[in-house]
This record gives C-alpha cells, sequence and structure tokens, in this order.
C-alpha cells in the first residue's frame, strides 16, 4: 500500500500570510493526487485534482504542484475563511490513502 | 446540482450489521467512481472503499471481508454494507462521487458501543 505523509502536521499563520504545506507519497503516484479542505463539523471539500487543476469555484489562491513522490499545496494570502484542516490523497492505486493532514489556525 | 444525501447510521452493537445508503441526484452513479471516506471522532480522514464505473471493488484492510459497497443503478443509489462492527468503525461515514472525489454527502455518523 502506498502510505501518504504531510508536513506540518499544524502550523499557525497570521492573515495575509503565504502558506505552503507539503504531502509525500512512499512511492511515485505520477500526478494522482487530490487535496481537501475541510472546516470543524463539516464535510470535507475538493480543492486540487491532477496535483495542480484547480477545482471549479475555488479561488485561484490555491495552487497545487508535484509529480512523482513530492507535492505541495500553496495559500498565497491566507483569509480568515482559510482556516481549516487540509488533507492529501493519492488515487493512482487502491487502497486511496490520505496523508495525516495540516491543520492551519490563527497565530 | 450535484448531491448526495447518505442515511442508515446510528448505534449498534458490536458484531451487529448496518446498510448505509447514499442518494444521488444531478448525476447517475453508474457514470462515476464512487467511494465511501470515515472519519473517527477526532482523527484524521480514512478511505474505506470504491466502486468503478465497470463494477470493480476495492477495500481498505481494515474492512476487508467485513464491508461490502454496492450500487443500484435503477434507484441512482450507493450502499455500504457492514457487517462484524468493532468500536474502531465508529465514525461520520461520507459518500463521494468521482475518482477524484469530486463531490461529497454531509456524512452519516455510526457508532458502535454496547
Amino acid at each position: 500500500d502506498i502510505q501518504m505523509t504531510q508536513s506540518p502536521s499544524s502550523l499557525s499563520a497570521s492573515a495575509g500570510d503565504r502558506v505552503t504545506i507539503t504531502c509525500r507519497a512512499s512511492q511515485g503516484i505520477s500526478n494522482y493526487l487530490a487535496w481537501f479542505q475541510q472546516k470543524p463539523g463539516k464535510a470535507p471539500k475538493s480543492l486540487i485534482y491532477a496535483a495542480s487543476s484547480l477545482q471549479s469555484g475555488v479561488p485561484s489562491k490555491f495552487s497545487g504542484s508535484g509529480s512523482g513522490t513530492d507535492f505541495t499545496l500553496t495559500i498565497s494570502s491566507l483569509q480568515p475563511e482559510d482556516f481549516a484542516t487540509y488533507y492529501c490523497q493519492q488515487y493512482y492505486s487502491p487502497p486511496f490513502t490520505f496523508g495525516p493532514g495540516t491543520k492551519v489556525d490563527i497565530k | 446540482e450535484v448531491q448526495l444525501v447518505e442515511s442508515g447510521g446510528g448505534l449498534i452493537q458490536p458484531g451487529g450489521s448496518l446498510r448505509l445508503s447514499c442518494a444521488a441526484s444531478g448525476f447517475t452513479v453508474s457514470s462515476k467512481y464512487m467511494s465511501w471516506v470515515r472519519q473517527a471522532p477526532g482523527k484524521g480522514l480514512e478511505w474505506v472503499s470504491i466502486i468503478y464505473t465497470g463494477g470493480s471493488t476495492y477495500y481498505a484492510d481494515s474492512v476487508k471481508g467485513r464491508f461490502t459497497i454496492s450500487r443500484d443503478n435503477s434507484k441512482n443509489m450507493l450502499y455500504l454494507q457492514m457487517n462484524s462492527l468493532r468500536a474502531e468503525d465508529t465514525a461520520v461515514y461520507y459518500c463521494a462521487a468521482g475518482i477524484q472525489l469530486d463531490y461529497w454527502g454531509q456524512g452519516i455518523l455510526v457508532t458502535v458501543s454496547s
């Protein structure tokens, strides 16, 4: 099975900050990587698929990059509504594992 | 508009069975890869199972042999039959559409406890 790791596990940032979250796969997954945002008590929301493609309706301040084993999610200018937990997930080979999540909170 | 609505959750004793349902609208379940994802209280997301458009199914090791995913194209429904339930299966269960999990339901709580 493919293992997914994320770093950091949590971070504190201020509104307006640029934030980068890293996701690493235990083996190559090409670009079969998605990112999700989850707020407390809510269902996850898809942000990015195919490592760098933005879902419809997702603001362009979110961007993704990477291929193979190393991926990043960047939020260019953090806003209050962006404070949440972010997960990566590989869909290269089942079981389609998630990373453990990165919690972004207010400094 | 795509919508997914889960039902069938609740409190069940260890060793018991439960069937979750997911009603889809705005698309046909037969046209998309359909998945179940769960989240234990205070924990991260855990992928559970997927059914491909062609009917192939896959499971997480933690549920293999106990859970069965299926769909009813005529009713546009997705199901998760859960048998031999354990305390560690306690979670909010989400159904999701698309190989990239583009759309999610609101989730349904399953509590396994005596």
